[in-house]
């Protein structure tokens, strides 16, 4: 099975300072059809998942664009260019180019300093 | 608007079997494959189950296999679980989603006795 690895898994961050998420794998992603189904995911307290970020870099609607994703092969990061208060939560990076062989990261609890 | 919707949770005893329900509506159900993800509390997402649009590939976890069953009806636009020999630590609140945009609120499924 493909392995994610975030980091870092706690991510105390001052409002207003951008924060950035690592999460890499232990194999490519990049799937036969040339696309890399690699996602993001916001888990508010108490909320259900909420995906950001799909195919590595595209932004959901209603997402603010502050998020962004990037990377490529098996190294992707996200980055939020200025932490808000309503960013508090869990980010988990999901792999769904080996469906149904999914993947979640460990997930990375963001937190205001 | 989307909607998921689980039902279907609740209490029961080590060994029973409970069957969760979630309902679609407002985007095409038969297009999607459909999966089950359970998180316990303060632990990150664990990705269980899957079904393909049509249901002709089924993927289960190690921890559920043999244990719990995953089907849909799209004529209902319905997916459904059926967890069987329920152990302690299937306690976990049980999402089904797309494993993209839509997700379902949630449900707690308790096992203790």
């Amino acid at each position: 099975d493909v392995v994610l690895t975030q980091s870092p898994l706690s991510l105390p961050v001052t409002l207003g300072q951008p924060a950035s998420i690592s999460c890499r794998s232990s194999q490519s992603l990049v799937h036969s059809d040339g696309n890399t189904y690699l996602n993001w995911f916001q888990q508010r307290p108490g909320q259900s998942p909420r995906r950001l970020i799909y195919e590595v870099s595209n932004r959901d609607s209603g997402v603010p664009d502050r998020f962004s994703g990037s990377g490529s092969g098996t190294d992707f990061t996200l980055k939020i260019s200025r932490v808000e208060a309503e960013d508090v939560g869990v980010y988990y990076c999901m792999q769904g180019t080996k469906w149904p062989f999914i993947t979640f990261g460990q997930g990375t609890r963001l937190e205001i300093k | 608007e989307v909607h998921l919707v689980e039902s279907g949770g609740g209490l029961v005893q080590p060994g029973g079997s409970l069957r969760l329900s979630c309902s679609a509506s407002g985007f095409t159900f038969s297009d999607y494959a459909m999966h089950w993800v359970r998180q316990t509390p303060g632990r990150g997402l664990e990705y269980i189950s899957a079904i393909s649009n049509n249901g002709d590939i089924i993927y289960y976890a190690d921890s559920v296999k043999g244990r719990f069953t995953i089907s849909r009806d799209n004529s209902k636009k319905t997916l459904y679980f059926q967890m069987s020999s329920l152990r302690t630590e299937d306690t976990a609140v049980y999402y089904c989603g797309t494993a993209g945009k839509y997700w379902g609120q949630g449900i707690l499924v308790t096992v203790s006795s």
